[in-house]
């Protein structure tokens, strides 16, 4: 089970922080995402992170604003969101890909002044 | 980046039909696809992923085709439950690129 935490209303250049905590598989042996869906808009993949937290991947569009780490002690995946813009306003979901694919519910985060 | 196009964005069909929704990619991404259904206010559900294989607990109705650039999912019988928007997604390379869905709705 994935569940994320932390949305809410920002103002634009505010910063917030989602978590999401992670039950019921190995969490230090997945690569975990951070996907986001803008309201009545596709889906975007974001921010994705190794087992290790090694390696972080961005997409273009946070690139330099958002942060992705976790805690393999505390199965938690974290996305730390700096400059927000109106236009990251979206439900962001944590999830893991793949043959054992799990998504959280989302957490709707509201970027405006 | 690699591309995905999908084909058509919005879908009008009837129960019973069989439909068929193409994934497009800009380059060569050697099976590393995975389509994904999502109903509104809901997460996306994991359909087919490796292309072709079907994800535990999906209905048999649902097959995934395709290899390099040009990848299908097909829905041999449509029922009330498949009306959804439906995306596919690359896993090959970053960024993990989404097209940008498939709306079916009822005719």
């Amino acid at each position: 089970q994935l569940l994320e935490t932390g949305g809410g209303l920002a103002k634009p250049g505010g910063s917030l922080r989602l978590s999401c905590a992670a039950s019921g598989f190995s969490f230090r042996s997945y690569t975990m995402n951070w996907v986001r869906q803008a309201p009545g808009k596709g889906l975007e993949w974001i921010s994705s992170i190794s087992t290790t937290g090694d390696f972080q991947y961005y997409a273009d569009s946070v690139k330099g604003r958002f942060t992705i780490s976790r805690d393999n002690s505390n199965n938690s995946l974290s996305l730390l969101m700096d400059g927000l813009r109106a236009e990251d306003t979206a439900v962001y979901y944590c999830a893991k890909f793949g043959s054992s694919d799990h998504w959280g519910q989302g957490t709707l985060v509201t970027v405006s002044s | 980046d690699i591309q995905l196009t999908q084909s058509p964005s919005f879908l009008s069909a009837s129960v019973g039909d069989r439909v068929t929704i193409t994934c497009r990619a800009s380059q060569a991404i050697s099976g590393y696809l995975a389509w994904y259904q999502q109903k509104p206010g809901k997460a996306p559900k994991l359909l087919i992923y490796a292309a072709s294989t079907l994800q535990n607990g999906v209905p048999s109705r649902f097959s995934g085709t395709g290899s390099g650039t040009e990848f299908t999912l097909t829905i041999s019988s449509l029922q009330p439950e498949d009306f959804a928007t439906y995306y596919c997604q690359q896993l090959q390379y970053f960024p993990r690129t989404f097209g940008q869905g498939t709306k079916l709705e009822i005719k």
